[in-house]
């Protein structure tokens, strides 16, 4: 358990209005991340963050922003919902410690975040 | 970038052996990480490899070749609950932000 809570794990929307999907972490990692999963696409990485303030764009990060103003949380906004990002949405952080047998910054995942844009 | 592919659905039989091949092509590399999903879950890590050669863990096996841009994971002895998506990424070593490009997974189903 890494320590990773996602809020809202499901959620309903219309088009065109913002969500804003969170991600709270409890042990102090530098790296969170939030990737989307879709079938046949497997999972992408739509942002990043790499510190408080500090973070960076994934392959699909149109149509999202993302905010880090605490290291425990990751903020993922959605400006203007549409219907193609209905996803599962997976939130991830870079566990710092590492062993012999899994290496340091080793991405471990939150539960996910099902959101559908009718 | 990178380009990460994998067979998209294998079977196999209740305590037979099972290899899943994952072919990766990149810019820069820095390990390959295999990820157990079962439906309606999150990913779990499995295994890791950086070097040449194979990594046991159990049941669980992985092993990489890098000249060759390839990697298995072997599954031994198994069980019915190793039905589950599996899937293969790449950490790249270029940009820092100790990114991870996944492949699409490899449904695996175990039947009696």
């Amino acid at each position: 358990d890494a320590g990773i809570t996602q809020s809202p794990r499901h959620k309903v929307t219309e088009t065109g209005t913002p969500v804003t999907l969170r991600c709270h972490q409890t042990e102090n990692h530098r790296y969170m991340y939030w990737y989307r999963q879709d079938p046949g696409h497997g999972l992408r990485l739509i942002h990043y963050s790499y510190g408080v303030k500090d973070t960076d764009k994934g392959e699909v990060s149109d149509g999202y922003s993302v905010s880090r103003s605490k290291t425990e949380d990751f903020l993922l906004t959605l400006e203007s919902a549409t219907s193609s990002q209905t996803s599962v949405y997976f939130c991830a952080i870079g566990y710092t410690g590492g062993t012999s047998e899994v290496p340091g910054n080793t991405i471990y995942f939150g539960e996910g975040s099902w959101l559908t844009v009718v | 970038g990178q380009n990460i592919d994998q067979p998209t659905e294998m079977t196999a039989t209740e305590g037979a052996i099972v290899q899943i091949n994952c072919t990766y092509q990149t810019s820069g590399f820095n390990g390959l990480f295999w990820y157990q999903q079962h439906a309606g879950e999150a990913p779990t890590f499995l295994s890791y490899n950086v070097l040449d050669g194979l990594e046991e863990k159990g049941r669980f096996s992985s092993f990489l070749s890098r000249s060759k841009g390839y990697s298995y994971l072997l599954l031994k002895e198994l069980q019915m609950k190793d039905s589950a998506s599996y899937l293969c990424a790449v950490r790249d070593a270029k940009g820092g932000g100790n990114k991870l490009t996944f492949g699409t997974g490899t449904q695996l189903k175990v039947e009696l």
